[in-house]
């Protein structure tokens, strides 16, 4: 079973924090994605990766960043962390097919 | 680039019957053709994929069809049951792994016992 784990489920920081949100998958893919999904907006792509040390943005990247040390882990890091931020986070990973992770919610007050 | 529209936004349907979820595509290219399901609180889950080279597919009560030529595919749900209630999301890419997704903006859909 391809695996794709979030380090968390549920997160609360405060306004100004560096946040970061961990993303490990088992399958060996060499593509890794974070969206957000907000409700009435849908899946947004904030950054993606198709190999170690490879990044690109996506539809929405301001206010984020993203690294990619080794191939399985891919993390999504706010610099500053906003309200604006507080959203459903989702990581995934691609082979022939995408598999997403159970996501992360956060919540910045 | 490529835009996904899915319709409708919302499905109710009595349980026993079927249910039917169209998405429309704009970049003749794209060749790809996943369905997820996403039930409150998880991440989506891939439920049925199809690529270009095929009309249709099926996996016990669930069916996608694909029109290369009118750019659509719907995704159908036969015999509901309760637990078939969740957003689905379509979703189409060109490529094959390097390609990324683009997504409809979902239908939830409601299947009242």
């Amino acid at each position: 079973d391809v695996k794709v784990t979030q380090s968390s489920r549920y997160l609360v920081k405060r306004t100004g924090e560096k946040v970061f949100l961990e993303c490990v998958q088992d399958m060996d893919h060499e593509n890794m994605f974070w969206y957000r999904q907000d409700p009435g907006l849908g899946l947004r792509l904030i950054y993606f990766s198709y190999d170690v040390k490879m990044k690109e943005k996506g539809d929405i990247p301001e206010g984020y960043s993203v690294s990619r040390e080794k191939k399985e882990r891919f993390s999504l890091i706010l610099e500053s962390a906003s309200t604006n931020q507080t959203s459903m986070y989702l990581c995934a990973s691609r082979g022939k097919t995408q598999y997403f992770g159970p996501g992360t919610r956060l919540l910045v007050l | 680039g490529e835009n996904v529209e899915q319709h409708p936004s919302t499905l109710s349907v009595q349980e026993g019957d079927s249910a039917v979820i169209k998405c429309t595509y704009s970049d003749s290219a794209s060749n790809y053709f996943p369905w997820y399901k996403q039930e409150l609180g998880k991440g989506p889950q891939l439920i049925i994929d199809i690529r270009s080279n095929v009309g249709e597919k099926k996996d016990q009560r669930i069916a996608v069809t694909l029109n290369k030529t009118a750019k659509h595919f719907s995704l159908h749900i036969t015999e509901t049951q309760p637990e078939d209630s969740a957003v689905y999301f379509c979703a189409a890419s060109k490529g094959d792994s390097w390609g990324k997704l683009q997504f409809g903006a979902g239908t939830q859909v409601v299947v009242t016992p």
